[in-house]
């Protein structure tokens, strides 16, 4: 079984609905992340988490929420969804000694 | 602030070719330096990191890369390419021993192996 599971692996959803992109791990790890990717620009930081009570903006948080469920659940939200949010989601874990990255398969979303 | 740059936004390489994708940083400290390679449809897989020690690191699928503090870079070597390389690849940094958890993504280097 893989060690991160997104859910949904394929979302398409409409200008200003509300969706959330699940993101659930199996490997223990206290820290969680939440990244998009677009062509050419790599992967930017939206959110993330050192543990349950501690959760902190990245670079391009706008738009976005999330909730930390648990240890092993670490959820991103759209509030009201815009064409321009149209990407590859991904999430991550790493533990607290390392800052090696831990990535999940990706959510690819479309906002119509 | 931290940045990585990854000047090659595409590289075409024939099969049994050897290959070399730059990476460039900037960050004031020794940074941790990570490679990873996300193929068609899938996630991004580490294919390796340094933290410190020798500044030749050995990875999977017989990548390599190598630091060097003068230039601040830390390029991916294969001496002989496979057509299942065929992927995007993505160098990052992270904060060294302040640890921050937090990575800095260089914008990718799609790389094309032609038969």
């Amino acid at each position: 079984d893989a060690d991160v599971t997104q859910t949904p692996r394929n979302r398409i959803t409409k200008t200003g609905k509300r969706i959330m992109l699940e993101c659930s791990q199996t490997k223990g790890h206290d820290r969680m992340y939440w990244y998009r990717q677009d062509p050419g620009l790599g992967l930017r930081l939206i959110y993330y988490s050192f543990d349950v009570k501690d959760i902190n903006k990245g670079e391009i948080s706008d738009g976005y929420s999330v909730s930390r469920q648990a240890q092993a659940k670490f959820s991103l939200s759209l509030e009201s969804a815009i064409p321009n949010q149209t990407a590859l989601y991904f999430c991550a874990t790493s533990a607290i000694i390392s800052e090696t990255q831990y990535f999940g398969p990706g959510t690819r979303l479309l906002v119509l | 602030a931290q940045s990585v740059t990854q000047p090659d936004i595409h590289i075409t390489v024939s099969e049994g070719a050897s290959l070399e994708l730059r990476c460039n940083y900037s960050y004031g400290a020794t940074p941790y330096l990570f490679w990873y390679v996300q193929s068609p449809g899938q996630g991004l897989q580490l294919l390796l990191k340094y933290f410190s020690g020798d500044t030749l690191v050995q990875g999977i699928k017989g990548f390599e890369a190598e630091f060097k503090r003068s230039q601040s870079s830390f390029n991916l070597r294969k001496p002989s390419v496979h057509w299942s390389d065929a992927a995007e690849y993505f160098c990052a940094v992270g904060a060294g021993s302040s640890n921050t958890g937090k990575l800095i993504f260089g914008q990718g280097t799609t790389l094309q192996v032609k038969p």
